[in-house]
C-alpha cells in the first residue's frame, strides 16, 4: 500500500527555536498534502492544505506566518513551526493524496517545547 | 464539523467480529464513506472506502445501506492489535480535506 514517511518522529527543543517537519510520499506522487494537529485526547484538526507548487491554504485560526508550509515537489512537503512556544507542543501529522490513492497518513511528529 | 455520528466506545472479544456503525444521514450523492483508524500515538491508517456498493478488502468489510444514510465497518476476526479509535468520514475524495469527528474507541478484549 501507499506509504507516507514523516520525519522526525519526535523532537524536543527550547522555546523560541524553529522546528522543521518533513512529509514524504514514498511510492506515489502527492498532488495534495495536508497538515493536521492533534492535542491529547482530542481528534485531528486540519491546519492547512498544500498543493505542489502553490501556496498553502490555511484553516481559520491557524497563523500562516507561524506555521510555514512548503510543497516544492510532488513527494515532499515541509511544515516549519517558527519561534515555537510551549503551547505549540502537540502531535503533528501529515497526509498525502494523489492520483487514485485515498489519503494516507504519516506516523506523526510529537513536538515538545520546553 | 464532522457529518457522521458514531458511538463513543465499543468492546469486542478477541476472535469475534467487530461491527462498528456510522450514521451519515446528510451524505451527498457524490460523497464516499471512508474509514480510518488510529492506534495510540500513531498516524491514522486507511482501512476502506465505498460509494454505495459493499466493499471488502484484506482488512475489513464495509456495508452501506441502500439509502446510504448509514454504514457498518466489519472486522471479521478482531485481534488485540485492532484496539484503536475508528473514524468514519464522508468525503468527495480526491483533494478534499478529511474532517475527523471523535470516532469510536474499539477495545478488543482477550
Amino acid at each position: 500500500g501507499a506509504v507516507v514517511s514523516q520525519h522526525p518522529s519526535w523532537v524536543i527543543c527550547k522555546s523560541g527555536t524553529s522546528v522543521k517537519i518533513e512529509c514524504r510520499s514514498l511510492d506515489f506522487q502527492a498532488t495534495t498534502m495536508f497538515w493536521y494537529r492533534q492535542f491529547p485526547k482530542q481528534s485531528l484538526m486540519l491546519m492547512a492544505t498544500s498543493n505542489e507548487g502553490s501556496k498553502a491554504t490555511y484553516e481559520q485560526g491557524v497563523e500562516k506566518d507561524k506555521f510555514l508550509i512548503n510543497h516544492a515537489s510532488l513527494t515532499l512537503s515541509t511544515l516549519t513551526v517558527t519561534s515555537a512556544h510551549p503551547e505549540d507542543s502537540s502531535f503533528y501529522i501529515c497526509s498525502a493524496e494523489g492520483g487514485n490513492q485515498p489519503q494516507h497518513f504519516g506516523d506523526g511528529t510529537r513536538l515538545s517545547i520546553l | 464539523d464532522a457529518k457522521t455520528t458514531q458511538p463513543t466506545s465499543m468492546d469486542c472479544a478477541e476472535g469475534r467480529a467487530a461491527n462498528l456503525p456510522c450514521n451519515h444521514s446528510t451524505i451527498s450523492g457524490n460523497e464516499y464513506v471512508y474509514w480510518y483508524r488510529q492506534i495510540h500515538s500513531q498516524g491514522p491508517q486507511y482501512i476502506i472506502h465505498g460509494l454505495k456498493n459493499n466493499e471488502t478488502n484484506e482488512m475489513a468489510s464495509l456495508i452501506i445501506t441502500e439509502d446510504r444514510k448509514s454504514s457498518t465497518l466489519i472486522l471479521p476476526h478482531a485481534t488485540l492489535r485492532d484496539t484503536a479509535v475508528y473514524y468514519c468520514i464522508v468525503n468527495q475524495g480526491g483533494s478534499e480535506k478529511l474532517v475527523f469527528g471523535k470516532g469510536t474507541k474499539l477495545t478488543v478484549n482477550p
